[in-house]
């Protein structure tokens, strides 16, 4: 079992801003990073460090963090951003690293 | 521009031992950390390990009897071995670069730059 807890669908209307959330102990010490994953695509970075952004990623992708949350924040949300979306971090016991069970976002 | 090469079998008997290989070009190995990472069909990303260019290596412990990664500064490439495979082992295979930083106390690992993925099937 994962020990990154994430919600396994969300939908947004077109335009409108949705949070994808990523619960676990391990988020009170280390930061969450996000990354996209299309169908038949490998998965592509999005949000690192808290609130970082790679080049080229659209300044609507935001994340922050509070207590075992992280969350990522895609306001005014389009259909390109219909994706799977994974959270990341180093697990509570080591130096390892686990992924979340992933959130499919649905935009209408 | 980094790019990732992933090189394996496609193919793997049951009881075999599965090997990867992932080609670095546009940078040297001998810089950031190296991930290797799957996804059954169907299902979520899982992390299978990581090694930095000293060889030091990191695994999930769900797999850390049956896996190893190495890394040859040489061929700027790492290698993934598992082994033992059963059909619970068929997925893409990914490698990825991974960065390693920190501010104020909390860690955070990313991985930025992805290779294409390549499928492995374990059938008799």
């Amino acid at each position: 079992s994962s020990e990154l807890t994430q919600d396994p669908a969300v939908s947004v209307a077109l335009g409108q801003t949705v949070r994808i959330t990523c619960q676990g102990d391990s988020l009170r010490n280390h930061y969450a990073t996000w990354y996209q994953q299309k169908p038949g695509q490998a998965p592509l970075l999005v949000i690192y460090a808290k609130n970082n952004r790679p080049s080229g990623i659209p300044d609507r992708f935001s994340g922050s963090s509070s207590g075992n949350t992280a969350s990522l924040t895609i306001t005014g949300a389009q259909a390109e951003d219909e994706a799977d979306y994974y959270c990341n971090s180093r697990d509570s016991s080591g130096n390892h690293l686990v992924f979340g069970g992933g959130t499919k976002l649905t935009v209408l | 521009q980094v790019q990732l090469q992933e090189s394996g079998p496609g193919l793997v008997k049951p009881s075999e031992t599965l090997s990867l290989t992932c080609t670095v070009s546009g940078a040297s190995i001998s810089s950031y950390y190296w991930s290797c990472i799957r996804q059954p069909p169907e299902k979520g990303l899982e992390w299978i390990g990581y090694i930095h260019h000293s060889g030091s290596a990191y695994y999930n412990p769900s797999l850390k009897s049956r896996v190893s990664i190495s890394i040859d500064t040489l061929k700027n490439q790492f290698s993934l071995m598992l082994h033992s495979v059963t059909a619970a082992d068929t997925a893409v295979y990914y490698c990825a670069r991974l960065g390693v930083g920190g501010i104020g106390g909390y860690y955070y690992y990313y991985m930025d730059v992805w290779g294409k993925g390549t499928t492995v099937t374990v059938s008799s």
